[in-house]
C-alpha cells in the first residue's frame, strides 16, 4: 500500500500568517494517463471533510485564493497564505493513484 | 445542490451484520464512482471501498474484504454498503462519498458502533 506521510501533525500558527503542510508518499503518484491523483481535505470538528485542492494544485469551488498546492511525484505541500480562524480543523492528504486509496495522518491546525 | 443522505448506522453485536444507504441527488450519479470513507472515534480517514460508474468494478482495503459489499443501484441514485461479520475495528464514523480518486461531496456521515 501507499503510505501518506504528513508533516507536521500538529500546527499552531498566529492569525494572518502563512502555514505549511507537507505530505509526501511512498510511490509516485502519477497515474498512467500523466495526472497526479493527490487531494488535499479540510475536516472541522463535527463536520464531513470538505474537499480543498484536487489533482494537487487545483482549488475547488469557493475555496479561498489563500489555499494553494504545490508538488510533484512524491512530494506534496498545502499553503495557507494568511491563516483565518475558520482554517481550523484536521488537514488530510489522500492519494487516489493506487489501489488502496490512502490518506495521510491528518495535520491538526489550531489559532495561537 | 449535491446531496448524499445516509442512513443505516447503530449499534450492532459482533458478528452481526448491518447496511448502510446513501442516497444522492443534484448530480448525474451515473457519470461518478462512489466511495465509502470511515473515520473511528478520535482518528484520521480510512478508504473503505469504491464502486464504478456501471457497477463492474468494485475496490476495498483489505481489512474489509470479504466481509463488506459495495453495491449501487442506479435506477434509485443510490449506494450500499453492506456490511458483514462486524468487529469492535469497525466501529467508526461511515461517510459515502461522489468520485473515487478525489471524492469532492460528501453525506454527513452514519455511525456504526459494533460492541457488546
Amino acid at each position: 500500500d501507499v503510505v501518506m506521510t504528513q508533516s507536521p501533525l500538529s500546527l499552531p500558527v498566529t492569525l494572518g500568517q502563512p502555514a505549511s503542510i507537507s505530505c509526501r508518499s511512498s510511490q509516485s503518484l502519477v497515474y498512467s494517463d500523466g495526472n497526479t491523483h493527490l487531494t488535499w481535505f479540510h475536516q472541522r470538528p463535527g463536520q464531513s471533510p470538505r474537499r480543498l485542492i484536487y489533482k494537487v494544485s487545483n482549488r475547488d469551488s469557493g475555496v479561498p485564493d489563500r489555499f494553494s498546492g504545490s508538488g510533484s511525484g512524491t512530494d506534496f505541500t498545502l499553503k495557507i497564505s494568511r491563516v483565518e480562524a475558520e482554517d481550523v480543523g484536521v488537514y488530510y492528504c489522500m492519494q487516489g493513484t493506487h489501489w488502496p486509496r490512502t490518506f495521510g495522518q491528518g495535520t491538526k491546525l489550531e489559532i495561537k | 445542490e449535491v446531496q448524499l443522505v445516509q442512513s443505516g448506522g447503530g449499534l450492532v453485536r459482533p458478528g452481526g451484520s448491518l447496511r448502510l444507504s446513501c442516497a444522492a441527488s443534484g448530480f448525474t450519479f451515473t457519470s461518478y464512482w462512489m466511495s465509502w470513507v470511515r473515520q473511528a472515534p478520535g482518528k484520521g480517514l480510512e478508504w473503505v471501498a469504491n464502486i464504478k460508474q456501471d457497477g463492474s468494478e468494485e475496490h476495498y482495503v483489505d481489512s474489509v474484504k470479504g466481509r463488506f459489499t459495495i453495491s449501487r443501484d442506479n435506477a434509485k441514485n443510490s449506494l450500499s454498503l453492506q456490511m458483514n461479520s462486524l468487529r469492535a475495528e469497525d466501529t467508526a464514523m461511515y461517510y459515502c462519498a461522489r468520485g473515487g480518486a478525489a471524492p469532492t461531496d460528501w453525506g454527513q456521515g452514519t455511525l456504526v458502533t459494533v460492541s457488546s
